[in-house]
């Protein structure tokens, strides 16, 4: 079973710009979270979606959106990129509920702001 | 909402030796520890996790336990190997919240 995949791997932006990062779960997953993971400050979490539903949403300005489709894929968008913004972006697929299931992460986007 | 502190931040074994991570968390709702390890470039990957009503759980080298009065939960890797050097994270959660992570320790098993 293919595992997590996120698009693309890498980025690289400037500041102002807009990006949208794509993450496609595990085939049959339909809860996706996403995380932003910078050096020193762990994983911070961003949304967590369920059958097209946000469930949650971290503390995170109005920059940050996402939505997820009925085939659970995933897309978080951030706009008006700030230098803060430069992170490694990282989803997580569960069968359904993360706490009941395994959350399996993917590789991750890293995104860079100049 | 829940806040988790992680210790030490850097953590430098002997091969063989016993290493030891420890959490701290402050939502007492919280039901769910799940630990994670992400090797040097690559993707966060469970290891281990505990529930509430269980005080410690052990799977081959690694063992967690947990105590729900201080509010704190350990990992201990036993008889470290070089493959053990990692970032390890641990995360809490109550009920249907987000998982709330600490900020990692990062482990050093010297040959």
């Amino acid at each position: 079973k293919a595992g997590v995949t996120q698009t693309p791997r890498y980025l690289i932006k400037t500041r102002g710009q807009q990006v949208t990062l794509s993450c496609s779960p595990i085939s049959g997953h339909r809860s996706v979270s996403w995380y932003q993971q910078t050096p020193g400050q762990g994983l911070q979490f961003l949304f967590e979606y369920f059958s097209e539903t946000q469930r949650n949403k971290g503390n995170f300005p109005g920059r940050f959106s996402g939505r997820q489709f009925s085939n659970s894929r995933s897309e978080m968008n951030v706009s008006t990129l700030e230098l803060g913004d430069s992170a490694l972006y990282l989803c997580a697929s569960s069968l359904r509920d993360p706490y009941y299931n395994e959350q399996f992460f993917g590789p991750g986007t890293r995104l860079t702001v100049l | 909402g829940e806040n988790v502190e992680q210790h030490p931040s850097t953590l430098s074994v002997q091969e063989g030796d016993s290493a030891v991570i420890k959490c701290t968390y402050s939502d007492s709702a919280s039901n769910y520890f799940p630990w994670y390890k992400q090797e040097l470039g690559k993707r966060p990957q469970l290891i281990i996790d505990i529930r509430s009503n269980v005080g410690e759980k052990k799977d081959q080298r690694i063992a967690v336990t947990l105590n729900k009065t201080a509010k704190h939960f350990s990992l201990h890797i036993t008889e470290t190997q070089p493959e053990d050097s990692a970032v390890y994270f641990c995360a809490a959660r109550s009920g249907n919240t987000p998982l709330v992570f600490g900020k990692g320790t990062r482990l050093s098993v010297i040959a």
